[in-house]
């Protein structure tokens, strides 16, 4: 089973609709998640950080289910700018030198006009 | 403020010719992170810094990578008789504890 796993897509949305992606971690000692977003050819950009149940920016929606070891982002009135791949980003506890984060294969989004 | 910045943006090199990539982080970043990402495939991590701690390699992929930061500053990742297989994005990120940020990346074409 891979350490983090999501719905590779693509999922292809009108502008405006809401989209939901989920991802699952397969380490219940992680403590810190997060979501990137990677556009096309550029380097991978921070959206979210989710440290405790959730968070809310804007438009953007992040959740965290501890107990079934899931994360979710939901983006709501969506624009042909969301268009991107979106990373989900799993931490363990911080050990000193051994390597901390773990990147899922990533969600790609098309919001299409 | 300044963000990671990697250097050459494109390299293209020959089939077993050596090449230098660098990365220079955001000041005060304790760790520093490197990345290779093939076309339409997700990260692969590479090798991590964290301050002056021995570096966690397990990413290399064969021991023609090697790569070397000095304290908390620049990482310069090492590619030795580049094979066609080697071409990629790399990227480097730098981390002041969990969030880390990314530097726009080196894309490196082996002929």
């Amino acid at each position: 089973r891979k350490e983090v796993e999501q719905d590779p897509g693509p999922f292809n949305v009108p502008e405006g609709a809401t989209v939901a992606f989920n991802c699952t971690y397969s380490n219940s000692a992680s403590q810190s998640f997060f979501w990137y977003r990677q556009d096309c050819r550029k380097e991978p950009k921070l959206l979210m950080s989710v440290y405790s149940s959730g968070n809310e920016d804007g438009r953007f929606t992040a959740q965290l289910n501890r107990a079934s070891q899931y994360i979710s982002l939901l983006i709501r009135d969506s624009k042909l700018s969301d268009s991107a791949t979106y990373l989900c980003v799993v931490n363990l506890p911080f050990s000193g030198s051994a390597r901390q984060l773990t990147f899922g294969s990533g969600t790609q989004l098309t919001v299409l006009p | 403020g300044a963000g990671v910045s990697q250097s050459p943006s494109n390299k293209v090199t020959e089939k077993g010719k050596d090449v230098e990539l660098r990365c220079d982080p955001i000041s005060g970043h304790t760790a520093l992170y490197w990345y290779r990402q093939r076309l339409g495939q997700g990260l692969e991590f590479l090798i991590y810094f964290q301050g002056n701690s021995a570096p966690d390699k397990s990413g290399l992929p064969s021991d023609r990578f090697s790569a070397e930061r000095t304290g908390e500053s620049v990482s310069t990742l090492t590619i030795q008789r580049t094979q066609q297989e080697d071409s990629a994005v790399y990227l480097c990120a730098s981390s002041p504890w969990d969030e880390q940020f990314f530097g726009p990346g080196t894309r490196l074409t082996v002929l």
